[in-house]
């Protein structure tokens, strides 16, 4: 079975600063990787997905992150942290053969200081 | 396109009822997953039904159930409610399969009195 950890339940960053959420995955076959953003009393909003095809996936809202094999980890990053980015992210992970099933993570609060 | 939509957006209930929330997907999906989030056990896949099919079923009790119509619209009913099926009842939908992005609903926030 897939499995996805995140690494701190809670981020904080100086508007401006580097954001870097973690995420380290298990997959006995390739996985789909995905990093969602949830605001207060709303759904999940897509950042980026991973499909296989180029290993540093772009997405909105200037965040991006990195597919790493070896290292079992699909990273977040965005260069500069903006107030609006305060949210909970989550990354999740699917399989060819689980259809459209997503195990998450347990999701990363981050804040954001002015 | 309109997005995912979700009814009713909030409800409350009292323990032993049953209770019904509608998913209407985006149009030309064919793909509908249920999760429920709750602070303690975060985001749990409930079940996925496909073209009318149940496609997938997460691990929860048989009160949970659900189905979907032809026009892709879906359904999922609780029954005999416990105060520990308070949470948020997130729904997906997607075009096809594991590869394809998931947009979610804004979700049904159950209370369970």
């Amino acid at each position: 079975a897939q499995s996805v950890t995140q690494l701190g339940s809670h981020v904080s960053v100086s508007e401006g600063a580097l954001v870097l959420l973690r995420c380290n995955y298990s997959s006995s076959v390739p996985p789909y990787l995905f990093w969602y953003v949830q605001y207060p009393n709303q759904g999940l909003q897509l950042l980026l997905k991973y499909t296989s095809a180029a290993t540093l996936v772009k997405g909105i809202n200037g965040f991006e992150a990195e597919f790493k094999k070896s290292e079992t980890s699909f990273h977040l990053t965005k260069p500069s942290a903006h107030m609006s980015d305060a949210a909970e992210y989550f990354c999740a992970v699917s399989i060819e053969t689980s259809g459209s099933r997503l195990t998450f993570g347990e999701g990363t609060q981050l804040t954001v200081n002015p | 396109k309109a997005g995912v939509t979700q009814t009713p957006r909030y409800l409350i209930k009292t323990r032993g009822q049953q209770v019904t929330l509608s998913c209407s997907p985006i149009s030309g999906h064919r793909s509908v997953s249920w999760y429920q989030q709750t602070p303690g056990q975060g985001l749990q896949f409930l079940f996925e039904y496909f073209s009318e099919t149940q496609r997938n079923k997460g691990n929860f009790p048989g009160r949970f159930s659900g189905r979907q119509f032809s026009n892709s619209r879906s359904e999922m009913n609780v029954s005999t409610l416990e105060l520990g099926d308070s949470a948020l009842y997130l729904c997906a939908s997607s075009f096809m399969g594991a590869s394809y992005e998931q947009y979610f609903g804004p979700g049904t926030r159950l209370t369970v009195t």
